[in-house]
């Protein structure tokens, strides 16, 4: 039962580096949605795919790419990585299409640090 | 605006003690509600969650909460906290839209 699975689980950049992180569900789920994780913020939404071939923004999506490759994945990029997106980064995911309506099923996260 | 407040940073309870996390929330309508744990380096997992009906809902771990509509509360509870209860709470309504996530409330269980 792998449920939601993120990689890698560290990484450590450069600024102005680029990288992407990955994200599979095996469950079928039609929506998935990548957090970004701050003390003191709580979660707070980067960018979300209510379905297959859709993507919207999110609170903080400035800096970010993402990409829905099909159901099963949903890869969240930085394309010149800053300090500021110093974090730890959440892949969600939910069964129902219309965000908000479900549980949310988490991976374990990204630790995320830009030198 | 939608937005969440979860007044308490942290709080410290001796194991066996009750407890009582407070969540306020503000919405154009009454949203969906739910409760996440999370446990050092470890992702978020669902306590519970209200919809509609009984506005008392039971969820994982002998946790429970209690929606008050004329509040816009939806506190969490548990009569009796076992130290396995040590771990980050959060508060996340969400529309038709997203999930918005409270800022989490810290809990240390003294032994």
């Amino acid at each position: 039962n792998a449920g939601v699975t993120q990689t890698p689980k560290f990484q450590v950049l450069k600024t102005g580096q680029s990288m992407t992180l990955q994200c599979a569900q095996d469950m079928n789920h039609n929506s998935m949605y990548w957090y970004r994780q701050d003390p003191g913020m709580g979660l707070r939404l980067i960018y979300y795919s209510a379905s297959e071939g859709t993507t919207d923004k999110g609170e903080v999506p400035n800096g970010y790419n993402v990409s829905r490759l099909n159901k099963r994945e949903f890869s969240l990029r930085l394309e010149s990585a800053a300090p500021s997106q110093t974090s730890v980064y959440f892949c969600a995911s939910s069964e129902l299409a219309a965000p908000g309506t479900g549980e949310l099923f988490f991976g374990e996260g990204s630790r995320l640090t830009v030198l | 605006a939608q937005s969440v407040t979860q007044p308490d940073i942290h709080i410290t309870v001796s194991e066996g003690a009750s407890l009582e996390l407070r969540c306020n929330y503000s919405y154009g309508a009454t949203p969906y509600l739910f409760w996440y744990v999370q446990s050092p380096g470890q992702g978020l997992q669902l306590l519970l969650k209200y919809f509609s009906g009984d506005t008392l809902v039971q969820g994982i771990k002998g946790f429970e909460a209690e929606f008050k509509r004329s509040q816009s509360s939806f506190n969490l509870r548990k009569p009796s906290v076992h130290w396995s209860d040590a771990a980050e709470y959060f508060c996340a309504p969400s529309g038709t839209y997203k999930y918005i996530f409270g800022t989490g409330t810290r809990l240390k269980v003294l032994a």
